[in-house]
């Protein structure tokens, strides 16, 4: 079955820290990888996405790198807050052109002040 | 807009019960998504709509567990009998076309 490998499980950064999630993809028909904030006792939303033809996007503190041939992409949140502690999906569509999402197993970012 | 719209929150049954969990899609999407959420699966799809018409059910666990989506605002997710390992949290997401899904806040299920 397809899968999306994510990595670490949890992290622990202090303010100011960078923090990076890491996921590795297997489709290869891909179109559209986003990445999903989950903040405890809410549904996840999402935070920022990434098409293929471009190898990095940027909002605001919250980068998407994307390396195609090593099939992964990460997510970078530069200057971390507190407010930033939540668990964060990546996801990828398992067939080009499906509007099914895969997800990771999630990351757990705890942020200390 | 109000956004997904969940009902209940909370539902806490005892094992056999019928449980039906509620979801309104945001207004014009057509896309609509059930998905269960545990700490040991994470985030699992278990069926999508497309136009009211299920597309893929391949997520669904079993026969027991069943949804329908009688016109664009309304779809239930049915879990008949209930069971202890169905207790998670449910989650509806509607999408219009293949853009972003949107997430309700859930429905925590409880199964004793």
């Amino acid at each position: 079955q397809q899968q999306v490998k994510q990595s670490p499980q949890s992290l622990i950064v202090q303010k100011g820290g960078i923090s990076i999630i890491n996921c590795a993809y297997e489709n290869t028909a891909f179109d559209y990888f986003p990445w999903y904030q989950q903040f405890p006792g809410k549904g996840p939303a999402l935070l920022i996405a990434i098409r293929p033809d471009v190898s990095e996007k940027k909002e605001g503190r919250f980068t998407i790198s994307f390396n195609k041939s090593a099939k992964q992409f990460s997510l970078h949140i530069m200057d971390s807050q507190p407010g930033d502690s939540a668990t964060y999906f990546c996801a990828d569509h398992p067939q080009g052109g499906s509007e099914k999402l895969v997800f990771g197993k999630g990351t757990k970012l705890t942020v200390n002040p | 807009d109000a956004g997904v719209i969940q009902s209940p929150r909370h539902e806490v049954t005892e094992m056999g019960q019928e449980v039906t969990l509620r979801c309104k899609p945001i207004s014009g999407h057509d896309y609509l998504f059930w998905y269960r959420q545990t700490m040991m699966r994470g985030l699992e799809l278990l069926i999508y709509f497309n136009n009211n018409v299920p597309i893929d059910d391949s997520g669904m666990p079993e026969d027991r567990f069943s949804a329908k989506m009688p016109n664009a605002s309304f779809s239930t997710l049915k879990i008949q009998p209930s069971e202890p390992r169905d207790s998670a949290v449910y989650f509806c997401a509607s999408s219009f076309l293949r853009d972003t899904q949107y997430f309700g806040p859930g429905t925590r299920l409880t199964v004793l």
